[in-house]
């Protein structure tokens, strides 16, 4: 049974324009949450994190919006560029320091 | 700074032979993971270290499976025999060990078991 849920295995989206990606949770007990991005031949890469007592996290053109009633989470990207072109994996803090991550969604910017 | 350093980075091998993946992981940082990235199971976390210590090992798929970490500095993760379902990405990361601590990512063993 997956944890941690992204329905979307790619999205295409407009150079410029807003990319939205999801991931969805089925634990509530999970408190910590965290996105990160993944370019071929690389390993993964932190992006942006959110804990449960907030619903929403900023660190530039990265906005992750956490819907806690929900289990859902979202990153915006904001305006997209080329080099965003990435797989991105959503993770939950498992307990301790155990991360459970999603499948990734294949994000295309399109110039 | 390096980052996480894993060898090889690509390793073919036939069914029933040994294979060891080795990583050493940031200098400083007191936590080390290794995961695997499948197509049918994405990245799942396989064994974790704390101050070399292995505290949680309920990821690893079957006994043909261990991994060792004698210092601070170099950890393996070793499959004996190995088999054509093993092959996939292993990621060796590490962190500073607290809740939260990021965790930073090596570049990746490739392995294909024929």
């Amino acid at each position: 049974d997956q944890q941690v849920k992204q329905n979307s295995p790619s999205l295409s989206v407009q150079e410029g324009r807003i990319s939205i990606l999801n991931c969805d949770y089925t634990n509530s007990m999970f408190d910590y949450f965290l996105w990160y991005k993944k370019y071929p031949a690389e390993g993964p890469t932190f992006l942006i994190s959110i804990s449960s007592i907030k619903d929403k996290n900023e660190d530039g053109r990265f906005t992750v919006f956490l819907n806690k009633s929900a289990k859902h989470l979202s990153l915006h990207i904001v305006p997209s560029q080329p080099g965003d072109s990435a797989v991105y994996f959503c993770a939950v803090n498992g307990g301790a320091q155990k991360l459970v991550f999603g499948q990734g969604t294949r994000l295309t910017i399109n110039p | 700074d390096a980052g996480v350093i894993q060898s090889p980075r690509h390793e073919v091998t036939e069914m029933g032979q040994e294979v060891t993946l080795r990583c050493k992981p940031i200098s400083g940082h007191n936590s080390l993971f290794w995961y695997r990235q499948t197509m049918m199971r994405g990245l799942e976390l396989l064994i974790y270290f704390n101050n070399n210590v292995p505290i949680d090992d309920s990821g690893m798929p079957e006994d043909r499976f261990s991994a060792k970490m004698p210092n601070a500095s170099f950890s393996t993760l070793k499959i004996q025999p190995s088999e054509p379902r093993d092959s996939a990405v292993y990621f060796c990361a590490s962190s500073l060990g607290s809740f939260q601590e990021t965790q930073y990512f090596g570049p990746g063993t490739r392995l294909l078991v024929l």
